[in-house]
Parts: C-alpha cells; sequence; structure tokens
C-alpha cells in the first residue's frame, strides 16, 4: 500500500526565506507523487508532480521538489516565501500503474510571517 | 467559467435527515470523484466514477450513495446524517481515472448539529 508522511503540520517562516517542507513516502511499486496547495476556504490546486521522469520539478509559484529514492522523499521548496505562499501543502502519492486512488499526507499548513 | 463546480458551498442539517451535494464538471472528463476532508485536514477519496461507472469505493458507509446522471455530473446523496459526517466534501474530476491531474472544486463544508 501506499503512503505518505508529512512532517510537521505546521511551518513558520519569514517572508523571503527558504520553504521547506518534507513530505515522505512508502510504495511497494515506483510511485507516482504530488503536491497539492489549499488556500483557505478553497479546493485543491496541483503544485507539480513527479511522474519518473526528472527527478526535480519545477510547478507553480516558484515551487519545486526533487525525488530521492534512496531517502523516500519528495520535499518542496521554495528559495524566498511570500505572504501569498501562506496555505496548507498536501503531499500525495499513488501507484504509476493501475487504477489506484491518490493517498494524501495530513497536510502542512505554511505561516509567512512579516 | 468554473471549472469543476459544488453547490450547496455550506450545508448545515440535523442528525438524521436526508441531504444532497451537487458537483458538476465542464472540462470534458470522464472520471469524478469524491473526497472527504475531516477537521484535521485529513483528506481521503470516497469515490471514484468512470463514465458514470463506479470504479472505486473506499469502505464508505452505504449510508452515501453516489450517482452520476451524465459525465460531467457526481452528485453525493447523504442518507441518516450523523455528527461524525460534519466534514468539506471536495469534489474533483480528471481526465482519465487516476489521470495524473485532478482538478478540485471548491469544497461543501457540511455541518450536522
Amino acid at each position: 500500500a501506499q503512503s505518505v508522511t508529512q512532517l510537521g503540520s505546521h511551518v513558520s517562516v519569514s517572508e523571503g526565506a527558504l520553504v521547506l517542507l518534507r513530505c515522505n513516502y512508502s510504495s511497494s511499486v515506483p510511485p507516482y507523487l504530488f503536491w497539492y496547495v489549499q488556500y483557505p476556504n478553497q479546493g485543491l490546486q496541483l503544485l507539480l508532480k513527479y511522474t519518473s521522469a526528472a527527478t526535480l520539478v519545477k510547478g507553480i509559484n516558484g515551487f519545486e521538489a526533487e525525488f530521492k529514492k534512496s531517502e523516500t522523499s519528495f520535499h518542496l521548496t521554495k528559495p524566498s516565501a511570500h505572504m501569498s505562499d501562506a496555505a496548507e501543502y498536501f503531499c500525495a502519492v499513488r501507484k504509476s500503474s493501475g487504477n489506484t486512488p491518490l493517498v494524501f499526507g495530513k497536510g502542512t499548513r505554511l505561516s509567512v510571517i512579516a | 467559467d468554473t471549472a469543476v463546480s459544488q453547490t450547496p458551498k455550506y450545508l448545515v442539517t440535523q442528525m438524521g435527515n436526508d441531504k444532497s451535494i451537487k458537483c458538476e464538471q465542464n472540462l470534458g472528463h470522464d472520471t469524478m470523484y469524491w473526497y472527504k476532508q475531516d477537521s484535521k485536514k485529513f483528506l481521503k477519496i470516497m469515490f471514484s466514477y468512470n463514465n458514470k461507472e463506479l470504479i472505486i469505493n473506499e469502505t464508505v458507509p452505504n449510508r452515501f450513495s453516489p450517482k452520476s446522471p451524465d459525465k460531467a455530473h457526481l452528485n453525493l446523496h447523504i442518507n441518516s446524517l450523523e455528527l461524525g459526517d460534519s466534514a468539506v466534501y471536495f469534489c474533483a474530476s480528471s481526465q482519465v481515472p487516476n489521470s495524473d491531474t485532478q482538478y478540485f472544486g471548491p469544497g461543501t463544508r457540511l455541518t450536522v448539529l
């Protein structure tokens, strides 16, 4: 079965500082990995995805994530936080083949301090 | 030109009532989903439909009955509502089953009193 663990339910950074949101996955087969963002009172929006191509994936709004098989990690980073980045971030995994659903982590709330 | 829309946005009701949440997508996608997000923000899939046929049912109580009248709609009917049903319900769609990219609706916040 697939699962993801997001370390830290709440991360707080200063505006302009590095954003690092951690995600570790567990999968019995090669996974596809995703980061979604949820702004207050809105649905989820795809930030970026890893689907077995390049291990460093660039997404929207300056975010990127690196798939590290040896560490079973897919951490999300952004060099410089902006106030508008404050939101809930979800890591998700699913099998790279077959008809299986997305499995989401418990989310990490990012606060950006002025 | 909303891609995935849900109605209502908020729903407050008494225990024991029956209620429905509607979802529509105008993306021409074949697959639609219902997710439940609990008070701790944990998001879990409930159902998935492809071309109006159920393909995923994640051990959801049979009080929950999805209905897909056509590919663009997937409604969720809930019978005999319980306190534990209080959550935010998200509809989503994708081109094909478990496609790389799912598009989410804005959510329906259900509160059972």
